[in-house]
């Protein structure tokens, strides 16, 4: 059965400083990873997307990597802002029927 | 930009009550989803939906659950009778193809007394 976890369960940092969140899974065979953003008591919003056979994903200040072998993603978050304080998910995908396994998450508060 | 949509945001409802949660997937996605989290917990998996049909559930999806696609655009999670534990903020997901990525609506939270 898949696990996920994401360490640090919770980090706090003051604004503009570069960060990086983990996260794990059990089971290497996956289809791909998902990272997400979610605010306080709203929905999932997706953030990159990583298909097994890519290696890393950028969109503007975020840069996900994946290590499949090794079952390691990492989120890196360059230039913090307060705006970007919330609770980041990742979660893999078999593929088979794409039902996501999410991990706990990681809490993030960026200080001014 | 195209985004899932949910009805209603938030529902009470008593124990042993009837509740439908609908859903409005991207209008050209083609696999639908329903996951819940409990407060202070993972996000779970329910079930997927694809072509009218379950393509797979989880253990949390017993016989109290189902879903639908009642016309082309609506889809729907009822649950028949519901239970203190089923508190928790149900979210609908939909992509166009498998392994594609899932966009997730903004929530239903459902708190039963």
């Amino acid at each position: 059965k898949q696990e996920v976890t994401q360490i640090p369960a919770a980090l706090s940092v003051p604004e503009g400083e570069n960060l990086v969140l983990n996260c794990s899974f059990t089971d290497s065979a996956i289809y791909n990873l998902q990272w997400f953003r979610q605010d306080p008591g709203k929905g999932l919003t997706s953030l990159l997307l990583i298909q097994s056979s890519q290696r890393e994903q950028t969109s503007g200040r975020l840069n996900a990597s994946l290590d499949k072998s090794s079952g390691r993603s990492t989120l890196y978050i360059a230039a913090s802002q307060p705006g970007d304080s919330a609770t980041y998910l990742c979660a893999v995908d078999p593929g088979t029927a794409s039902k996501l396994t999410f991990g706990t998450g990681t809490r993030l508060q960026v200080t001014l | 930009e195209p985004e899932v949509t949910q009805t209603p945001s938030h529902q009470v409802t008593q124990m042993g009550q009837e509740v439908i949660l609908r859903c409005v997937p991207i209008s050209n996605h083609l696999y639908f989803y329903w996951y819940r989290q409990i407060l202070g917990q993972k996000v779970e998996f329910l079930v997927s939906f694809y072509n009218n049909e379950i393509s797979e559930k989880s253990e949390i999806f017993d016989d109290q659950f189902s879903v639908e696609r009642p016309d082309g655009s609506n889809f729907t999670l009822k649950i028949r009778s519901t239970k203190l534990e089923d508190s928790a903020m149900y979210f609908c997901a939909s992509n166009s193809d498998r392994g594609y990525e899932q966009y997730f609506g903004p929530g239903t939270r459902l708190t039963v007394t």
